[in-house]
């Protein structure tokens, strides 16, 4: 079955301190994998995205994330967090295995940013 | 680029009464997505349409949730009558396969009261 898993529900940081968020993802197929951002009373926004290539992606905010096949993961990391960098953070797994993409989404991992 | 424009922001209603989200996608968009994301989990997918057609509405509960997308543009999601439980934010996504990725709207915040 398809599935992701984000272990950390929540993660309080420091500002200027670095960051990483875990995602495990169960896929039966080479998988086209997301992560976005939801601020308060926002939709999502697209950080970043891996469909082949470069096992390390860089995105929007100086956000990276890195493919590790063999483990199942897809970790995000920023090297020093900005307090506007709180908010709710998503992993997505998805692809077309029939022509149209079909996305699954993490339960999400909400940041706390300390001044 | 216009972005998926969703209507209305807010909508607090009585259960057992009716209720309906409208969504309009990014131009040229042909797959639209209605997600349900209930406070503290993340998005699930209630329809899928490509163009017209219902490609997955596997998790849409059909006794009281209904879709269309007529024409192929612009979206409306109907909840009749309404639960206590379908409090919660309903997402419109919009893509293009030529993309791979999903581009949100704002959202509809739902409470039942």
């Amino acid at each position: 079955a398809q599935s992701v898993t984000q272990p950390d529900i929540h993660i309080t940081v420091s500002e200027g301190a670095s960051l990483e968020l875990r995602c495990n993802y169960s896929y039966g197929a080479t998988p086209y994998l997301f992560w976005y951002v939801q601020s308060p009373g926002q939709g999502l926004q697209l950080l970043l995205k891996y469909f082949s290539g470069d096992t390390l992606v860089q995105g929007i905010k100086g956000f990276e994330a890195e493919f590790k096949r063999s483990q199942s993961s897809f970790n995000l990391r920023k090297p020093s967090v900005h307090w506007s960098d709180a908010a709710e953070y998503f992993c997505a797994v998805g692809g077309p295995p029939s022509g149209t993409y079909k996305y699954i989404f993490g339960t999400g991992t909400r940041l706390k940013v300390l001044a | 680029e216009a972005g998926v424009a969703q209507s209305p922001r807010y909508k607090i209603i009585e259960k057992r009464q009716s209720v309906a989200f409208w969504c309009n996608p990014i131009s040229g968009h042909a797959t639209l997505y209605w997600y349900q994301q209930i406070l503290g989990q993340g998005p699930k997918l209630l329809i899928q349409f490509q163009n017209n057609g219902v490609v997955d509405d596997s998790q849409l509960p059909k006794d009281r949730f209904s879709a269309e997308r007529l024409k192929g543009v612009d979206s409306t999601l109907k909840i009749q009558p309404a639960k206590l439980e379908d409090s919660a934010v309903y997402l419109c996504a919009s893509s293009s396969d030529r993309e791979g990725q999903l581009f949100f709207g704002s959202g509809t915040q739902l409470s039942v009261l």
